[in-house]
């Protein structure tokens, strides 16, 4: 089975722009989560979709948000772009099986805000 | 609120040496989990998780629910197991799935000197 996958690998954009990270879950898999990690703050979780749907979310504002389309693949958009987000995006996908807590994780996608 | 704490930031050990990473968590609920490691320039990968109860690649973690901890062990610590190690949790609702949030620890990037 191919991984997760994610796109684009490195991304370089100006404060107040807005950006679209994609991620394409492991076939099967129906969970996609995302979070951001920086040297500061570690992984922070920012939200899970599951069937197209966001059922859990963490402590980010607003301007992060994201969707899930019908073949599962998942996109994350920050609007009004700050230095301070400038991490690595990390997906992961999960089958959410009665026993499947285990997330697999993508490259991540290196967002840089100049 | 779930949380995760690993003590030590960077852990230096020699070739054949016995390793230790402590992982403590906080949680009322009935948590599961998992170390993840990620080696240099590779993805973050899924070790062992608790509730499987196996060895992977000579490392074992026993959970202490009396002490909330859940330390990651090898009895004779090789270079390749140089990398950035990961304690997380979940949290397991009833009937056994998850909601996709896994909180992490900081992490403990653990040096294998030969």
């Amino acid at each position: 089975k191919a991984g997760v996958t994610q796109t684009p690998r490195y991304l370089i954009k100006t404060r107040g722009q807005q950006v679209t990270l994609s991620c394409s879950p492991i076939s099967g898999h129906r969970s996609v989560s995302w979070y951001q990690q920086t040297p500061g703050q570690g992984l922070q979780f920012l939200f899970e979709y599951f069937s197209e749907t966001q059922r859990n979310k963490g402590n980010f504002p607003g301007r992060f948000s994201g969707r899930q389309f019908s073949n599962s693949r998942s996109e994350m958009n920050v609007s009004t772009l700050e230095l301070g987000d400038s991490a690595l995006y990390l997906c992961a996908s999960s089958n959410q099986g009665p026993l499947s807590y285990e997330q697999y994780f993508g490259p991540g996608t290196r967002l840089t805000v100049t | 609120a779930q949380r995760v704490t690993q003590p030590e930031k960077l852990l230096s050990v020699f070739k054949g040496a016995p390793v230790e990473l402590k992982c403590n968590y906080s949680y009322s609920g009935s948590p599961e989990l998992f170390w993840y490691v990620q080696y240099s320039r590779q993805r973050l990968q899924l070790l062992l998780r608790h509730i499987s109860r196996e060895s992977i690649k000579g490392f074992t973690a026993d959970l202490n629910k009396g002490e909330t901890s859940f330390h990651l062990k090898k009895p004779f610590a090789q270079e390749e197991d140089s990398a950035m190690y990961y304690c997380a949790l979940i949290r397991a609702v009833a009937g056994g799935t998850s909601y996709g949030k896994l909180t992490f620890g900081q992490g403990t990037i653990l040096t294998v000197h030969p």
